[in-house]
Order: structure tokens, then sequence, then C-alpha cells
């Protein structure tokens, strides 16, 4: 079955430094989403990515989606406590798989 | 309802015991997914449901695990003989059918924290 590699595993930064995470996948893929799961909450849905080499951004967010579509990244810019969370790559058609998430610690 | 609900939303059984965790998907989604996350790990897969196909059991780690969903609404996953392993958080989430090119984004509910002593 489809499998994504997302890395790191674990970061922590301090308030304002930037952020990112990436997904790598070995098969072209035809799609990629991003969630946010808060610490206790549940994993919330931030975008899809769907064309080669597409950029998207949301407020201090950026995603992208590599020119192959085999690998993606989200990054943050001046990050803020409200940003800690584990954020989650996710792949696949009728059955979606989750990377193993990036947890993000924020140091204020 | 405005979301995904879960029931109960916590539930702790002592090992060997039968559990049923409820997931009320959001009116008018087709698909529906159940998964298991462990404390600070990642999703765990564990079935599929669209419309009314056969469901993608694929994911279901045991033979003491099934799901069942009524009616192309609620669903209930069982867990039968629990045992110290099962215990996680159960997540439940609903989309619009996914198609072969595109894919919807999935709406979690709030979880069911399962414990088994």
């Amino acid at each position: 079955g489809q499998q994504v590699m997302q890395i790191p595993q674990y970061q922590h930064v301090q308030e304002g430094e930037d952020f990112t995470t990436y997904c790598n996948s070995s098969t072209t893929l035809s799609n990629i989403q991003w969630y946010k799961q808060r610490p206790g909450g549940h994993p919330v849905f931030l975008i899809q990515l769907v064309k080669s080499g597409e950029v998207k951004k949301q407020k201090r967010l950026t995603f992208q989606f590599g020119e192959a579509k085999k690998n993606s990244s989200l990054h943050i810019t001046a990050t803020q406590t409200t940003d800690v969370g584990t954020y989650f790559c996710v792949v696949g058609g009728n059955k979606l798989v989750f990377g193993a998430g990036t947890i993000l610690r924020v140091k204020s | 309802g405005a979301g995904v609900s879960q029931s109960p939303s916590n539930k702790v059984t002592e090992k060997g015991k039968d559990v049923e965790l409820r997931c009320d998907p959001i009116s008018g989604h087709t698909a529906l997914y159940w998964y298991r996350q462990s404390l600070g790990q990642g999703l765990e897969f564990l079935i599929y449901f669209q419309g009314n196909s056969a469901p993608d059991k694929s994911g279901l780690p045991s033979d003491r695990f099934s799901a069942e969903r009524t009616g192309g609404s609620v669903s209930t996953l069982t867990i039968q003989r629990t045992q110290q392993e099962d215990s996680a958080v159960y997540l439940c989430a609903s989309s619009l059918k996914p198609g072969t090119s595109s894919t919807y984004e999935q709406y979690f509910g709030p979880g069911t924290r399962l414990t088994v002593t």
C-alpha cells in the first residue's frame, strides 16, 4: 500500500523561529493533505495540494507540493505558541494513509 | 448535527470484556473511517465504509475487532475480549465520497478514550 515518510519526528523551537516538516513518498501522489492535531484534540484539516509544484499559503503557513509530486512540505514562519501540536501529511485515495506526524513544541 | 460525534467520550473496561464505540457522521457524508491512536503516536487506520459498498477492513488488527454501519449513517466499532494493548483513543472521521482523482477532507470526531484495566 501507499506509504509516506514524514520528518522530523519532533521539533522544539523558540517562539519566533521558523519550522518546517517534510513528507516523502517513493511513488507519485495524486494529491496530499495536511492536518494539525492540537494536544488532546483531534486532527483538523488544513489544506489539500493537487498540482505539481503547487504552493499555497495560509497566513504564516506555506504548503508546497514537489514538482514530481513525490514530496511536500509545510513551513511555518515566526512560530507562535498557538502553533504547537502534531502536523500530519496524508496521502491516498479511498483509504487515506497518515504520516507518522511531526510534533512541534514552541518555547515562549 | 454540526460535526462528527462519538460516544462515549471515555470508556474504562476490564480486560476480557466487550466494548462498543459509536460514531455519528456528518449528515450526507457517505465515507466513514475508524482510526486508532495510541498515546503520542500517529493514526492507525482500522476500517473504511463507503456507501453501500463492502467495507475495507484491511486495518483491523485482529478478529476481535469488528465494525458495522447501519443505514449508511451511524457506525459501531466493537472490540471483543478487550486486552490492555487495546487501550487507545479511537477516532472516527467522515467525508464526502472520495473520487479516483480527488480526495475530500476528513472531519474527525472528538474520539473515544478507551482504557482497559
